[in-house]
Formats: C-alpha cells, structure tokens, sequence
C-alpha cells in the first residue's frame, strides 16, 4: 500500500519559476525523504527531514513538513531545464523505534521548459 | 567508488524460467534493498536486508527469493518468472538501517513473455 501520495502528478514550468510538490502520508512517520529520478535511471535522494523539523533547506531545494497534517512539500526555486525529473516522497511510516521498510508514493513529474 | 552496481541491464525472459539480479554495492553498507517499479505504482519494496545472513520481506515478496552471504551483495532471484514480474528492479543500498538516504543502482529492465 502506498504510504505517501505526490501532488500534482504532473507539473510543467518555465525556466526560472518556482516548482511546489506536495506529498501526503497516512501513517506517523520518523522521517520522510525526498528523491529525484531521470527518465530511465536510478534514483537520487534529495533530502530527509525528521518529524520533530518542520523546514530543511539545501541549495534551491526547500521542504516544510507538516505533521499535524501529515503532509509534506518540496519546493524548487529558479528552476532549470536540468531541474526536469520525477521527484518522489518516501515515507518510513512508523512512529518511534526502528523501521527497515521505506514506502514511496507515485511521484510528480516536473517538466521544466527551456 | 562504484556505488551500487546492478547486472544486467535488460534481460528477456520465457514464462517460468528463473534468473538471478545481482547487485553489489562498495560503500560497505550493512542495509540493502530490492524494488519494483511499474507505470503508476511507484516503487514497492520486495525484499531488504540490514546486514549479512538477515533479510526480511517487502510488500510484494512473492515469487522473488535473496539472500545475503556477505555485507556487498544482494541478488535477488525470480524462482519461476511471469509476465506480472515485467518491471524495472532497483537495488539500493544505505549506511542507516531505518533505510534512510538510500543510495539507488541504475535498475534492470525485465521483461518477462
């Protein structure tokens, strides 16, 4: 079952605006990470912020976590062609003591147009 | 450092013939870990490990089999392959057992007839 739930599915920009991807998730979480992935490669994680955080940044990359609304967004500032991706939020969905199994949710594909 | 290396790219297989993913990883990571990926399901956890001699099973685990003889590989293998099995399959690897910052391979592409 899928733990976390990316909106929008998809997302088409210019150059130099700002993309926001949102994930959901249902259960209590330690933590939540977000990925990147190029069309046919592996995937590339982003940045993980834990549940007593509520903002992370690292360079362009901006995410705000929820927990009350157990949600989460991404934010992408002065996008760039290269920026064009899929981005995809995962999830440990578990609160507390340790948790091998990391569930990602469906993704949003960011298309950043030149 | 290679990172995590999965062979082979592409393979076509026949229903019910077996084969063997392999993955290996050099960042001397004790948790590894297998995904599926299919159009419009994400990624789904087959199997993982959190060290050499222990795994444990995902959420779709059936009809897949690992094991972990030591700390760098991680092979997964289709006992008797089906066309439901047509999937891309990513190895991915982490220094934290809550599988936390997982380092990804370039995945393999199945394609089962």
């Amino acid at each position: 079952s899928q733990q976390g739930e990316e909106d929008p599915q998809a997302l088409s920009i210019q150059e130099g605006e700002n993309a926001t991807m949102n994930c959901s998730y249902k259960t209590s979480i330690n933590n939540l990470q977000w990925y990147r992935q190029n069309s046919g490669r592996g995937l590339v994680h982003l940045i993980l912020i834990r549940s007593n955080e509520r903002e992370k940044h690292s360079g362009r990359l901006r995410v705000t976590l929820d927990t009350s609304k157990k949600s989460s967004s991404l934010l992408i500032t002065a996008s760039r062609a290269a920026d064009t991706a899929s981005y995809f939020c995962a999830t440990d969905g578990q609160s507390g003591g340790s948790n091998y199994k990391l569930t990602f949710g469906k993704g949003t594909l960011l298309t950043v147009n030149p | 450092n290679a990172g995590v290396t999965q062979t082979p790219k592409f393979q076509v297989l026949k229903t019910g013939q077996s084969m063997t993913l392999q993955c290996a990883q050099d960042m001397n990571h004790e948790y590894m870990s297998w995904y599926r990926q299919d159009p419009g399901m994400g990624l789904r956890l087959i199997h993982y490990s959190v060290g050499a001699g222990i795994t444990d099973q995902g959420e779709v685990p059936n009809g897949y089999n690992v094991s972990r003889s030591t700390t760098e590989d991680f092979p997964l293998r289709l006992l008797s392959a089906a066309p439901s099995q047509t999937s891309v399959y990513f190895c991915a690897s982490s220094y934290r057992l809550d599988a936390g910052e997982l380092f990804f391979g370039e995945g393999s592409r199945l394609t089962v007839l």
